[in-house]
C-alpha cells in the first residue's frame, strides 16, 4: 500500500515571497489533516479536512495560510506571503475514517525555510 | 491541549526493553491513548494504541493502568534504530478526533 505522499520535500524561499505544498494520501482516506512542526516541538494541526470539507481550521493563521481539497482527494497548503517564523516543517496525514480508533498515516513532510 | 506528560528524555541499552512512561491523569472514558514516534528527518510513525486493555504489536506492547491515568510503552528487545522522538497522545473525542502532540520523549539507545 502507497503512502502519504508530499512535494516538494525541501523548499527555501525569501520572506514575502509565496509558497504551495501538494499532499496526496493514502488511497480511499476521507479524513486528512495538514500540521506544522516547528524544531523541537511536536506536530502542531494547522487543518482537518473530511473529503472536502473542513472540519476545523482553528488553528489555521488565516491571513496568510490556506488550504484546499477541492476533489476530496489531493490537498494543497498555501503560506502567502511568508514570514521568517513559517520555517518549520510541514506534514500531512490521513486517516480512513474520523472515529478515535483510527489510525493517522504521516507523509516525509516538506521543510520550509524562510530566509 | 496535549494532556499528557512525558520524560523529555530516556537511554536505553541495545538488546534491553524499553519502557517508555507516559501521564494522562485527565483522560476521559472515551479517549483513546496512541503512541508514534518520529525518527530524524521523517514524519511520524504509528506504533500502537489502546483504549482500556493492554495491546501487543509486531513493534511493541501497551500497558494501561486500570485506572488509565498512566500508561508505558513497552520495545521489547531495542535496537539502534529505535532511536527517536516517542510521542504519547490521547485522542480527543472533541471535534474531529484530533491528535494533539506534546513534546514527546527523545529515546537514545545506546550499544
Amino acid at each position: 500500500e502507497a503512502g502519504v505522499a508530499q512535494s516538494p520535500r525541501y523548499k527555501i524561499i525569501e520572506k514575502r515571497q509565496s509558497v504551495a505544498f501538494w499532499c496526496n494520501p493514502i488511497s480511499g482516506h476521507a479524513t486528512l489533516y495538514w500540521y506544522q512542526q516547528i524544531l523541537g516541538q511536536g506536530p502542531k494541526l494547522l487543518i482537518q479536512f473530511q473529503n472536502n470539507g473542513v472540519v476545523d481550521d482553528s488553528q489555521l493563521p488565516k491571513d496568510r495560510f490556506s488550504a484546499e481539497r477541492l476533489k476530496g482527494v489531493d490537498s494543497t497548503l498555501k503560506i502567502q506571503p511568508a514570514k521568517l517564523e513559517d520555517s518549520a516543517v510541514y506534514l500531512c496525514a490521513s486517516t480512513v475514517a474520523m472515529q478515535a480508533y483510527n489510525e493517522q498515516f504521516f507523509g516525509p513532510g516538506t521543510r520550509l525555510t524562510v530566509l | 491541549d496535549a494532556k499528557t506528560t512525558q520524560p523529555p528524555s530516556m537511554d536505553c541499552a541495545e538488546g534491553r526493553a524499553a519502557n517508555l512512561p507516559c501521564n494522562h491523569s485527565t483522560i476521559s472514558g472515551n479517549e483513546y491513548v496512541y503512541w508514534y514516534r518520529q525518527i530524524h528527518s521523517q514524519g511520524p510513525q504509528y506504533i500502537i494504541h489502546g483504549l482500556k486493555n493492554n495491546e501487543t504489536n509486531e513493534m511493541a506492547s501497551l500497558i494501561i493502568t486500570e485506572d488509565r491515568k498512566s500508561s508505558t510503552l513497552i520495545l521489547p528487545h531495542a535496537t539502534l534504530r529505535d532511536t527517536a522522538v516517542y510521542y504519547c497522545i490521547v485522542r480527543t473525542s472533541n471535534t474531529g478526533n484530533q491528535f494533539y502532540f506534546g513534546t514527546g520523549t527523545s529515546l537514545t539507545v545506546i550499544p
